[in-house]
């Protein structure tokens, strides 16, 4: 079964700061991993999505890299800001069906 | 971008009271969505599968007579929680899923469900 460990599980930085989410997965076999970003009370928002041929994903602060083989997930923020203050969670998914299996996410406060 | 809602946006009702929960995808018709549930500084539990014009596919432990789930249109599906007691207070939030040029799933807001 399908284990998705996200550390550390809450983090707080000043602004400017550049930062590291780690994700690690038990089952290597999987088809693609998502990052979301989550703030509270509301829905999610995807970040960024690494198909599982593939070893980084960027998108303007945001970089996502994949590991498949260590099962490994790393979501790096440049420069960080309040703004990104929010609780980030990552998901796998593991075939067609495109169910998401999420782990337990990081809670990202940034300080002015 | 798409664009997932969902209504209520909250909801309190009384113990033994029946809830229904619409997720509607706006601009784009969604083959499949699925229901979560994430309790309190938790983190997200698929519930269902549901996929438009044929039964909901439940997850190992959800109770299907309690969460009932249709998905008559390829825009709307609807979460029911039937019998509702205080334990199924959660965070509940669908995803929308086009099926065919894009791996990625759009979520609704979430629904705040508290039962007395």
């Amino acid at each position: 079964k399908q284990e998705v460990t996200q550390i550390p599980a809450a983090l707080s930085v000043p602004e400017g700061e550049n930062l590291v989410l780690n994700c690690s997965f038990t089952d290597s076999a999987i088809y693609n991993l998502q990052w979301f970003r989550q703030d509270p009370g509301k829905g999610l928002t995807s970040l960024l999505l690494i198909q599982s041929s593939q070893r980084e994903q960027t998108s303007g602060r945001l970089n996502a890299s994949l590991d498949k083989s260590s099962g490994r997930s790393t979501l790096y923020i440049a420069a960080s800001q309040p703004g990104d203050s929010a609780t980030y969670l990552c998901a796998v998914v593991m075939d067609s069906s495109y169910k998401l299996i999420f782990g337990s996410g990081t809670r990202l406060l940034v300080r002015p | 971008g798409a664009v997932v809602s969902q209504h209520p946006s909250w909801v309190i009702c009384k113990s033994g009271t029946s809830v229904k929960i619409e997720c509607r995808s706006l601009d784009f018709q969604a083959t499949t969505m699925f229901w979560y549930r994430q309790f309190p500084k938790q983190s997200l539990m698929l519930m269902a599968t549901s996929n438009e014009g044929s039964k909901a596919t439940y997850e190992q432990g959800v109770e299907k007579d309690k969460f009932l789930i249709n998905h008559a249109s390829l825009t709307l599906s609807t979460l029911t929680v039937t019998s509702a007691h205080p334990e199924d207070s959660s965070f509940y939030i669908c995803s929308a899923w086009e099926g065919r040029s894009t791996d990625t799933q759009y979520f609704g807001p979430g629904t705040r469900l508290t039962v007395l």
